[in-house]
């Protein structure tokens, strides 16, 4: 079945230390993303993938990293620079970036809750 | 920059009645989508239904449709015929650009 897969669906870490959330899918989709939900809060995009060695910040990207060595991985580094890193992350991906009329919906994974302490 | 606003934090219905969650955006564009999304307690994205700014015909999925006025920016779910399964939060989005700008959500609650 394709999807979207995200790993660890719960993830503990120490103040002070990077973590890397995986995303991975098996659609064939050129495009990538990463939000971050908070209680009480919509999803704010992180970064964003067009293509493979592509990758653009979003509206909050500030302590975050990607890369995108491969068509079907996205993986998002929470750094220590990351004030506030507790929170749900979401991956997702579409046909395009620049989707045209009917390719523009944003498939979601299942998420992975992240507890700094 | 396009926002997003949702009004009702939270929402209650009874099974089987109808329900309708409040969206207002604002944009300069004249060419947009606009999404409703599910997102039940497993925390997974769904895709509810989808409107395209440039249709004036309301998009209807089943028991979800929608009621999309937009010159006063307005894009509003209705929910028939409730069920337990419907009970989740909904977050109202607009797509702007490359991205989704998404509302705070409404907690829908579904009573037996």
């Amino acid at each position: 079945d394709g999807g979207i897969t995200q790993s660890p669906k719960y993830l503990f870490r120490k103040e002070g230390q990077n973590v890397t959330l995986s995303c991975e899918q098996n659609l064939n989709h050129d495009a990538m993303y990463w939000y971050r939900q908070d209680p009480g809060q919509g999803l704010r995009l992180i970064y964003y993938s067009q293509i493979v060695n592509d990758f653009q910040k979003g509206d909050i990207a500030e302590g975050y990293s990607v890369s995108r060595e491969k068509k079907e991985s996205f993986p998002l580094t929470v750094t220590s620079a990351q004030k506030n890193p507790t929170a749900f992350y979401l991956c997702a991906s579409s046909i395009e970036l620049w989707a045209s009329l009917g390719y523009d919906e944003q498939y979601f994974g299942p998420g992975t809750r992240l507890t700094v302490t | 920059a396009q926002t997003v606003t949702q009004s009702q934090p939270e929402m209650s219905v009874q099974e089987a009645e109808t329900v309708t969650l409040s969206c207002t955006y604002d944009t300069s564009e004249s060419d947009y989508y606009l999404f409703w999304y599910k997102q039940p307690p497993s925390r997974q994205m769904i895709l509810v239904i989808r409107q395209e700014a440039y249709k004036q015909q309301n998009a209807t999925e089943n028991r979800f449709s929608v009621n999309f006025q937009k010159a006063a920016k307005s894009f509003s779910l209705k929910i028939s015929d409730s069920q337990l399964g419907d009970a989740a939060m909904y977050f109202c989005a607009y797509r702007s650009a490359v991205k989704l700008v998404f509302g705070a959500g409404t907690i829908l609650r579904v009573k037996s």
